[in-house]
């Protein structure tokens, strides 16, 4: 039982562009969201993240939202550039003193220049 | 600061084999955790150690298993190897408590091929 998905397992985008990575998830336990990026032959990379009491967070370019009672959240990438080209992880976990997190299965991003 | 360092970057075995991964944590980094990334699967936690302890174990089999020295360091032994077992296995670390306790700094991973 996947509870953590990303149902777009491919994305394009122009540079300069908006990118929007969506991500779904089924357990209402999950309090603390992450968003991690990889490269090819590379470990991810955590790149922003969101309590649930929060229904967004801003870094930079990225933004993550959390909608909650859709349980939906999503990654905003503003704008967008060559080396963001990647694969997006979207990740979950249950309580502060929880490490393990719930990933999806991805997303790979390309931005074209 | 290292990061979190993984031993061998790669390595080919047998069916039935068995195989040994290293993972060094970032200093100062109490809990260690492993993951399989397979293409079908993405990514899926295998345990995490804190202190010595194995704390949190992910649905696999018994072949799988792990333990943490007090240094932190951490191994990984998968034995009897199947073909299934071929994947890239991450190990990350990340502080014991507080904020940000979730974020957890990956190395670049063991990648397993199964002949």
């Amino acid at each position: 039982d996947q509870q953590v998905k990303q149902n777009s397992p491919s994305l394009s985008v122009q540079e300069g562009r908006i990118s929007i990575l969506n991500c779904d998830y089924t357990n209402s336990m999950f309090d603390y969201f992450l968003w991690y990026k990889k490269y090819p032959a590379e470990g991810p990379t955590f790149l922003i993240s969101i309590s649930s009491i929060k229904d967004k967070n801003e870094d930079g370019r990225f933004t993550v939202f959390l909608n909650k009672s859709a349980k939906h959240l999503s990654l905003h990438i503003v704008p967008s550039q060559p080396g963001d080209s990647a694969v997006y992880f979207c990740a979950a976990a249950v309580g502060g003193s929880n490490y393990k997190l719930t990933f999806g299965k991805g997303t790979l991003l390309t931005v074209n220049p | 600061k290292a990061g979190v360092t993984q031993t061998p970057r790669y390595l080919i075995k047998t069916r039935g084999q068995q195989v040994t991964l290293s993972c060094s944590p970032i200093s100062g980094h109490r809990s260690v955790s492993w993951y399989q990334q397979t293409p079908g699967q993405g990514l899926q936690f295998l345990f995490e150690y804190f202190s010595e302890t194995q704390r949190n174990k992910g649905n696999f089999p018994g072949r799988f298993s792990g333990r943490q020295f007090s240094n932190s360091r951490s191994e990984m032994n998968v034995s009897t190897l199947e073909l299934g077992d071929s994947a890239l296995y991450l190990c990350a670390s990340s502080w014991a408590t507080g904020a940000g306790a979730n974020v957890l700094t990956f190395g670049a991973g063991s990648r397993l091929t199964v002949l």
